[in-house]
């Protein structure tokens, strides 16, 4: 059965810092994985979706990666802003037919001003 | 660009009172998920609907019923509420082969009293 961990749980961090969110999964055959961003009571937002053929995926100020052989990915979010203050989920999905993605439990990241 | 919306945003219940929340997918996207997020926990899958089938079904209480409709939209009726029914509950929909991954609505909070 597929676990997904998120390290660490919290994070503050002054604003401008570059920081780094990460996500583990326990089985390495994942079809894709998906980053989202949740803000408190707030549906969640596509961030980044990289294919499993894929090292990485960037956009703007956010770089994800994907190790799918140690069954890793890290979340790069460089020069923090306030703004950035969020839950961030990863999510996989199998390749064992079902569609469906897991999640992790989340990174509650805060920046202060 | 459309993007998956879900109704009511909020409903406020009483114990062992019916809800049904709407899900309408986004355009050509043939496969709808519901997840349920109770209070700092992640999103677990409830069900998901392909072609207007179940294709899957997670932790599903057996007082929830959904179906996906000629339209692809999809509902999501639960009965006997309780207390612990009280949560967000999260409609994605995506292409089959989710190579564009998933698309989230802002989610339904439940409220149950």
């Amino acid at each position: 059965k597929q676990e997904v961990t998120q390290i660490p749980a919290a994070l503050s961090v002054p604003e401008g810092e570059n920081l780094v969110l990460n996500c583990s999964f326990t089985d390495s055959a994942i079809y894709n994985l998906q980053w989202f961003r949740q803000d408190p009571g707030k549906g969640l937002t596509s961030l980044l979706l990289i294919q499993s053929s894929q090292r990485e995926q960037t956009s703007g100020r956010l770089n994800a990666s994907l190790d799918k052989s140690s069954g890793r990915s890290t979340l790069y979010i460089a020069a923090s802003q306030p703004g950035d203050s969020a839950t961030y989920l990863c999510a996989v999905v199998g390749v064992s037919g079902t569609y469906k993605y897991i999640f992790g439990t989340g990174t509650r990241l805060k920046v202060l001003a | 660009a459309a993007g998956v919306i879900q109704s009511p945003r909020h409903l406020i219940k009483e114990k062992r009172e019916t809800a049904t929340l709407k899900c309408y997918p986004i355009p050509r996207h043939d496969t709808v998920y519901w997840y349920q997020q109770g209070p700092g926990q992640d999103p677990q899958f409830l069900i998901s609907f392909y072609e207007k089938m179940q294709s899957d079904k997670g932790s599903i209480p057996d007082r929830f019923s959904a179906q996906q409709f000629s339209d692809y939209h999809s509902e999501l009726n639960m009965s006997s509420l309780e207390l612990g029914d009280s949560a967000l509950y999260f409609c994605a929909s995506s292409l089959r082969d989710l190579v564009t991954g998933y698309t989230f609505g802002s989610g339904t909070r439940l409220t149950v009293v």
